[in-house]
């Protein structure tokens, strides 16, 4: 298994262009979830799905949409970026949503907005 | 979803156990103690995790008062390797989505 996958390593955006954030698991899991962890900082919950199709938003979910078409994908969208968006962004999953479940998180994606 | 309280920075000499401590004092009876490590700009790493009995792995060992209301993980001997930010976490146990909320974490130094 290749666990929880994301793309693009590294990006750099201009204020007011949109991209999309990659996510990918080959564990069959029901529940991803995407972070964003500014410097010195924890993670901050940005929005989740608990299934294909359903969807929910976090703490910090403006400016983000996500959609969850297939079990294994969950691209986040940055519709009109800021500099405020400048941070490294976490993909997670888990076999279920329930407490007991441990998750698995991506390597990151480090975003800088100018 | 109950806040946990930690210690900002702990260090601990190599080959010694680095005990790092949580509140969590509101936590519910339904509610599971996590633990997660962030090295230096990698994912986090899931460690262990329990809900009221003592919990131990290949990695570490966590206690749970019998209150519920702190833990503690133990890494029973250090390494350089350890060095990172250890996140104390609870999340309730439901079918419905249950988020993970990190807080700032305790940043664990190892010193040879």
């Amino acid at each position: 298994n290749a666990g929880v996958t994301q793309t693009p390593k590294f990006q750099v955006l201009k204020t007011g262009q949109s991209m999309t954030l990659q996510c990918a698991q080959d564990m069959n899991h029901e529940y991803m979830s995407w972070y964003r962890q500014d410097p010195g900082m924890g993670l901050r919950l940005i929005h989740y799905s608990v299934g294909a199709g359903i969807t929910d938003q976090g703490e910090v979910p403006n400016g983000y949409n996500v959609s969850r078409s297939t079990t294994e994908d969950f691209p986040l969208r940055l519709l009109s970026a800021a500099p405020s968006q400048t941070s490294v962004y976490f993909c997670a999953s888990s076999r279920a949503p329930s407490g007991e479940e441990t998750q698995y998180f991506g390597p990151g994606t480090r975003l800088l907005v100018l | 979803d109950a806040k946990t309280t930690q210690p900002t920075s702990m260090d601990c000499a190599e080959g010694r156990a680095a005990n790092l401590p949580c509140n969590h004092s509101t936590i519910s009876g339904n509610e599971y103690v996590y633990w997660y490590r962030q090295i230096h700009s990698q994912g986090p790493q899931y460690i262990i995790h329990g809900l009221k009995n003592n919990e131990t792995n290949e990695m570490a060992s966590l206690i749970i008062t019998e209150d519920r209301k702190s833990s503690t993980l133990i890494l029973p001997h250090a390494t350089l390797r350890d060095t990172a930010v250890y996140y104390c976490i609870v999340r309730v146990a439901r079918s419905s989505a249950s988020k993970i909320i990190f807080g700032s974490g305790t940043r664990l130094s190892i010193r040879p």
